[in-house]
């Protein structure tokens, strides 16, 4: 079946970094874009970014822009995502998503199952 | 504050039909072909039930329609059943890789 599989549950402190992992199994990732969206708790979902087939280019939504970063490998097939300068705003579960092969293919599928990252002191 | 406003809940009896709408600006929904719809149960990730406007998943009812009238774009759930109980986003491209969610309808079933 194809899915995307996420690294599992992490608590950071405030101020540090976390790093978020999503492999695929049973689909291709290579040729489509991958997104980054994320829920914090009760909320909706929120697009965080998206990186270009082969890792070529990133954008980023403006919120996010400095503080986030995003690298895929096409060689074992994982993207990650990496937020730093955490604040307790940042909890959070973080979804990894299929995109299409063009910057506008507007079909996020499959989803990873979710990371969640909570920022405690 | 999403750019794409969704009511936050919307509830109808089984059987009934309910209609989701996510009204948003010009620049956000001026592209129906470029306008998705997610379905989330709780604990779960959402999955895509419409896109590029007004492509069918694989697998979904056609219970499920939308429909589009100037920057309001809509999604029609007919004979509402209990498993449609869940959250509903929808999505959109606003250009330059960017893209914005609605923030979500929870729907009810009575």
């Amino acid at each position: 079946q194809a899915q995307l599989f996420q690294s599992g549950t992490d608590v950071r402190r405030p101020g540090t970094s976390v790093n978020v992992s999503c492999e695929s199994s049973g689909i291709d990732l290579n040729g489509h874009y991958i997104h980054w969206v994320r829920q914090a708790p009760g909320q909706g979902l929120e697009w965080m970014g998206t990186i270009a087939p082969g890792g070529s280019h990133e954008t980023y939504a403006r919120k996010f822009r400095g503080r986030m970063s995003m690298t895929r490998d096409t060689a074992t097939t994982t993207a990650h995502m990496s937020l730093q300068s955490l604040t307790f705003e940042d909890t959070a579960v973080y979804y990894c998503a299929r995109g299409g092969r063009r910057p506008d293919s507007n079909c996020f599928d499959p989803w990873g199952q979710g990371t969640l990252v909570t920022v405690s002191s | 504050q999403s750019a794409l406003a969704q009511p936050a809940s919307v509830s109808a009896s089984p059987g009934q039909s309910i209609t989701l709408t996510c009204t948003g600006t010009s620049s956000a929904l001026g592209n129906y072909d470029l306008i998705s719809w997610y379905q989330q149960y709780p604990g779960k990730a959402p999955t895509v039930l419409i896109f590029e406007g007004s492509k069918r998943h694989s697998g979904l009812s056609n219970r499920f329609s939308v429909s589009k009238s100037g920057n309001t774009v809509s999604l029609t759930i007919s004979d509402l059943q209990a498993e449609d109980e869940a959250t509903y986003f929808c999505c959109a491209y606003v250009g330059s890789s960017i893209w914005v969610f609605g923030g979500g309808s929870r729907v009810t079933v009575l």
